[in-house]
């Protein structure tokens, strides 16, 4: 059963970096039939695909025009997850982040949930 | 890339049918069958109900069906019950290589 468990800060100041961790069980970031994407849901209630990364006999990434400029994933291979990171961010940044699995282009897994606050 | 098009609410009584819209371009749902729905209930992650335009994941109620036609998938959820009220969102591959969502839409079970 693959289970993705996320950690990291619920508030950041703004101007700084979003920092956020998934940790994949039940299944390898390796993966040749998986990507590994963040998606956020604004307090309006949208869901937003912000980027994702997969390994497909070198690793790949893929980012959402609206935050590509400030968006990093990055796998950890070492560790068996992945990372967002999102520099420069504002209010309008706050979110519930999630990371979830695509296998099969279908998002199947998805981590809890991060509510982020961006607030000085 | 502009979210697609669905309804912000639809609404149905007990044992009806109801279909939800996506309508988005011939750089997206039109070119792909890389269309997927997910189901959200409030406070939780969202849940994958239909892949590939029409393919149900194993444990998902076979009440639930997805569609496409042009640039417009749909899904039909077939004798509705209460647990169904939740809101429902669509997403597609894109031409870029990366995914857009739906505006989501509010099921209301009257």
């Amino acid at each position: 059963q693959v289970q993705l468990q996320q950690s990291g800060p619920g508030l950041v100041q703004p101007s700084q970096t979003l920092s956020l961790t998934c940790d994949i069980s039940g299944d390898s970031i390796f993966s040749s039939s998986a990507a590994w994407n963040w998606v956020r849901q604004s307090p309006s209630g949208g869901l937003e695909w912000l980027g994702r990364t997969y390994y497909r006999s070198k690793w790949y990434n893929d980012y959402a025009e609206s935050v590509k400029s400030r968006i990093t994933v990055n796998p950890d291979t070492s560790k068996n997850q992945f990372s967002l990171q999102l520099n420069s961010v504002i209010p309008e940044d706050t979110a519930v982040y999630y990371c979830a699995r695509d296998y099969a282009d279908a998002m199947d897994v998805w981590g809890q949930g991060t509510t982020v606050t961006v607030s000085s | 890339q502009s979210a697609l098009t669905q309804p912000a609410s639809v609404s149905g009584s007990p044992g009806q049918s109801i279909t939800i819209s996506c309508t988005g371009t011939n750089s997206d749902v039109g070119r792909y069958n890389y269309v997927a729905w997910y189901q959200q209930h409030p406070g939780k992650a969202p849940k994958l109900m239909i892949s590939e335009v029409s393919n149900r994941p194993s444990g998902v109620s076979n009440r639930f069906s997805g569609s496409k036609s042009g640039n417009t998938a749909s899904l039909t959820i077939s004798g509705l019950q209460t647990e169904d009220e939740a809101d429902y969102y669509c997403t597609s591959y894109t031409s870029r290589g990366t995914r857009v969502f739906g505006g989501g839409t509010k099921v209301t079970v009257l």
